[in-house]
């Protein structure tokens, strides 16, 4: 079964504040795609980053960074001098293998970042 | 270039009465995705369609709901009747085999209140 856990249901932050949140997957499969999504207060939902199982290198865009560890089974996600505008709930979520380039996407429950001025 | 649209934004009805949401995948993506978000559940997949065919409905909590696909631009997710437990942000998403970030494209949602 697959199954992608974030425990931190919410995190508190003041501004310029580095920030990690924590994400566990869990899968049976070899290949696999993990993701991070943005859902700001608007409501949709905004992709970040995928990665694909093979490839464990650290991955920094901008203030993102993404630090994946297939030993731990884990896909961090960190924001460095975070922003009042970084406030949202972010979505870790796990891919069944549907097609090369196409996934049937597994979330976790959510972590709410709150960013205060 | 248009997203995703869905529609209604919002829909507010009572117990017992037909509910159709509608969802407008990007021009040429051939998947196309409905999950439900509830504070309880989270984000669930609940059907998802590969050239207008559904692929994979186990997600559909029940035989109320009902989702087609006509064709590549239009698809409906159905519920009726409808019950309060069925209120929930209903997303639609798109995706194209041939996108090399694998990306899911997701509309802005339909807000569901069940009276």
């Amino acid at each position: 079964a697959q199954k992608v856990t974030q425990a931190q249901t919410e995190i508190s932050v003041v501004e310029k504040e580095d920030v990690t949140l924590d994400c566990v997957y869990e899968t049976r499969d070899t290949t696999y795609y993990l993701f991070w999504y943005k859902q700001p207060p608007s409501g949709e939902l905004v992709f970040l980053i995928r990665r694909n199982s093979f490839d464990e290198q650290n991955e920094i865009s901008g203030r993102y960074s993404w630090n994946f560890q297939k030993s731990t089974s884990s896909f961090n996600f960190t924001i460095t001098a975070s922003q009042v505008v970084d406030s949202a709930v972010y979505f870790c979520a796990l891919s069944g293998h549907l097609s090369y380039n196409t996934d049937k996407l597994i979330f976790g429950t959510g972590t709410r970042l709150q960013v205060f001025p | 270039d248009a997203g995703v649209i869905q529609s209604p934004r919002h829909e507010v009805t009572e117990m017992g009465q037909e509910v159709t949401l509608r969802c407008k995948p990007i021009s040429g993506h051939d998947y196309l995705f409905w999950y439900r978000q509830t504070m309880m559940r989270g984000l669930e997949l609940l059907i998802y369609f590969n050239n207008n065919v559904p692929i994979d409905d186990s997600g559909m909590p029940e035989d109320r709901f009902s989702a087609k696909m006509p064709n590549a631009s239009f698809s409906t997710l159905k519920i009726q009747p409808s019950e309060p437990r069925d209120s929930a942000v209903y997303f639609c998403a798109s995706s194209f085999e041939g996108e090399a970030t694998g990306e899911l494209f997701f509309g802005e949602g339909s807000r569901l209140t069940v009276l």
